[in-house]
């Protein structure tokens, strides 16, 4: 069966910290596909970052930056500098080769205090 | 450019009442999804249409529950006889169909109220 588990469910940070957002995902496929969104208080999901399974190359975008490691099935999010923008609920996603369909975790509310 | 548009953002109906939502996708995406979220959980799938083909339902999606996307276009999520256990936000998300890292797109949702 396929499942994420974010196991933060909420977090506090002082605006410029950084701060790391955890999730593990289970799979038995070989080829799946990694997303993080979040979703401010106004409640619309907004795409943040994606990976494929074969491409363990970790990367920056701008604030953003995400550690995927395959042998311990975690695809980490870290926003440096956070600022009180940041405040909202982020969720990792898997979606299988095989489907269209993608399986969340259950979010993590991150607030960022000024 | 446009974003996916829901409508109506907000529903309350009584149990038992049959409620219908609308979703417009981003105009170039031929893949529309729905999915369901309850108060402080992930989304959960419902169903997926590439085209106006239905291609995949969640095991979710009972008899109760019905999605169109007729022209390939808008697609519509039909409750009926609706249930306590209804209420939630009802998100539409679209992609297009290059490659498989194609991010599915949300829009704001329709939130249902099941008085």
């Amino acid at each position: 069966a396929q499942k994420v588990t974010q196991a933060q469910t909420e977090i506090s940070v002082v605006e410029k910290e950084d701060v790391t957002l955890d999730c593990v995902y289970e799979t038995r496929d070989t080829t799946y596909y990694l997303f993080w969104y979040k979703q401010p208080p106004s409640g619309e999901l907004v795409f943040l970052i994606r990976r494929n399974s074969f491409d363990e190359q970790n990367e920056i975008s701008g604030r953003y930056s995400w550690n995927f490691q395959k042998s311990t099935s975690s695809f980490n999010f870290t926003i440096t500098a956070s600022q009180v923008v940041d405040s909202a609920v982020y969720f990792c996603a898997l979606r299988m080769d095989s489907s269209y369909k993608l399986i969340f975790g259950s979010g993590t509310r991150l607030l960022v205090r000024p | 450019d446009t974003g996916v548009s829901q409508d109506p953002r907000h529903k309350i109906t009584k149990r038992g009442q049959n409620v219908t939502f609308r979703c417009d996708p981003i105009s170039e995406h031929n893949r529309l999804y729905w999915y369901r979220q309850t108060l402080g959980q992930g989304p959960e799938f419902l169903t997926y249409f590439q085209n106006e083909a239905q291609l995949e339902k969640s095991r979710l999606l009972s008899d109760r529950f019905s999605a169109e996307r007729p022209k390939g276009s808008f697609s519509t999520l039909e409750i009926q006889r609706t249930e306590q256990g209804d209420s939630a936000m009802y998100l539409c998300a679209s992609s297009n169909a290059s490659g498989n890292l194609q991010p599915q797109h949300f829009g704001d949702g329709t939130r249902l109220s099941i008085l």
